[in-house]
């Protein structure tokens, strides 16, 4: 696609259940990113993908968290049990190669766990 | 010490001025530079990469110190328009790889 697309782009859900957020990245951007950023704050590294492998999860924040990618195309973070503080944006930005022109950012998912 | 630093700002300077940020990076090695624009509840947006020797976009120059590692990112003649959070990305390597972000410093333009 043109931009990198994000579904939903809101979601509110009940504590406890769990969630599926969808990033859909450049078509040819063989790495994605997540991130996460609480009102205020700076973006938190979650996980990057080279394909649909996964080097780096180190910024996962608990076993609760999980993302997938499949045909080196769409990726799917999952966050089960939800709490309160996964209430966030969560951004995906895809790129390259090459890896010097820098990241495209989906406009995210606004979550918020009630 | 955090592998990219940024002064979180406010910096409130009047329409018309200059004004100047800098970036900290703690990964001798790191390879590519870059500066993000983020307005509030969007996302990040590139403004520019930032090259060995310095660049030039318009109003807005970056440069890179490998020997001092930071990177600045200067704005001439700043406008109202100008307002809003930069974000300093540095990847350290040249292929993909966890690129990490500065916590972002606070631009506000007043008439």
């Amino acid at each position: 696609g043109a931009g990198v697309s994000q579904s939903p782009s809101n979601k509110v859900t009940e504590k406890g259940k769990d969630v599926e957020l969808r990033c859909d990245p450049i078509s040819g951007h063989t790495a994605l990113y997540w991130y996460r950023q609480s009102l205020g704050q700076g973006l938190e590294f979650l996980i990057y993908f080279q394909g649909n492998s996964a080097p780096d999860k180190s910024g996962l924040p608990s076993d609760r968290f999980s993302a997938e990618r499949t045909g080196g195309s769409v990726s799917t973070l999952t966050i089960q049990r939800t709490q309160q503080e996964d209430s966030a944006v969560y951004l995906c930005a895809s790129s390259g190669p090459p890896y010097n022109y820098g990241y495209t950012f989906g406009s995210g998912t606004r979550l918020t766990v009630v | 010490r955090k592998e990219v630093e940024q002064d979180p700002g406010p910096f409130n300077v009047p329409e018309g001025a200059t004004v100047a940020f800098n970036c900290t990076y703690s990964n001798s090695a790191s390879q590519s530079f870059f500066w993000y624009r983020q307005d509030c509840r969007k996302e990040p947006k590139l403004l520019m990469s930032v090259y060995s020797s310095g660049n030039e976009d318009g109003r807005f120059t970056a440069q890179l110190n490998r020997a001092s590692q930071y990177i600045s990112l200067l704005i001439r003649d700043s406008k109202l328009s100008d307002s809003a959070t930069y974000l300093c990305v540095v990847n350290p390597y040249s292929s993909a790889s966890k690129i990490i972000f500065g916590s972002g410093t606070r631009l506000s333009i007043r008439p």
